[in-house]
């Protein structure tokens, strides 16, 4: 299985939305709706911040939203703010009953 | 709320097997509400899904690392390992222990991670 594939780096000012993409094939973003999306601030654990395509954990704040559209998944941001400044990665459940992550995406806040 | 805590060698030498327990409190391993996951990361690279096991001892491994990985369980200690055999150069990383849960697709609960060296 490939790694799904993620723009390397995205920015933004402060108060900007940014989207972030994950591109992968019918066997896995476009053959269900498991998608989810972890930030991932130096040194620490991932933490899902959307799952299952759209869904918000509880306590994820409500800047943060996702979509899909075919082979494709994409992370919004609405409202960037400095603690937004991480990297992120998409997963995919896949029809081989199997997860792959994307190659991560360094998001700075300008 | 299930946590959990990876513990094992911070560095194993080449050809040798890379070993990892992870222990789970505030949740039973052997409750069948969870899928056990191992998930990687090279310094500065990706995550990379390793496999799962779940309460009875059913696994699935990535395909690419399948001939080298086995999974366990042991209730008694509400553990779960990781043996990766013949360990390379590139099985270097941080390695997390996560978990899913039954019905779910996103890994909800992970460890804080253990680097893993490999070298000699």
């Amino acid at each position: 299985q490939s790694a799904l594939t993620q723009p390397a780096s995205v920015s933004g000012s402060p108060g900007q939305s940014i989207t972030i993409s994950c591109t992968g094939t019918s066997s896995d973003v476009g053959g269900y709706d498991y998608v989810s999306w972890y930030q991932q601030h130096p040194g620490k654990a991932p933490k899902v911040m959307i799952y299952d395509v759209s869904n918000r954990p509880s306590g994820v704040s409500i800047r943060f939203s996702g979509s899909k559209s075919g082979n494709t998944a994409s992370l919004t941001i609405s409202g960037l703010q400095a603690e937004d400044e991480a990297d992120y990665y998409c997963s995919s459940y896949t029809t081989s009953t199997t997860w792959v992550f994307g190659g991560g995406t360094k998001l700075t806040v300008l | 709320q299930v946590q959990m805590q990876e513990s094992g060698p911070g560095l194993v030498k080449p050809s040798e097997t890379l070993s990892l327990t992870c222990s789970v409190s505030g949740g039973s391993v052997s409750s069948g509400v969870y899928y056990w996951s191992w998930i990687r990361q090279p310094p500065g690279k990706g995550l990379e899904w390793i496999g799962y096991i779940y309460d009875d001892g059913i696994t699935k491994y990535n395909p690419s690392l399948k001939s080298r990985v086995t999974m366990s369980v042991d209730t008694s200690k509400n553990q779960f390992s990781l043996n990766l055999r013949s360990v390379t150069t590139a099985d270097t990383a941080v390695y997390y222990c996560a978990s899913v849960g039954l019905g779910e697709h996103d890994f909800d609960y992970w460890g804080q991670g253990n680097l893993v060296t490999v070298s000699s």
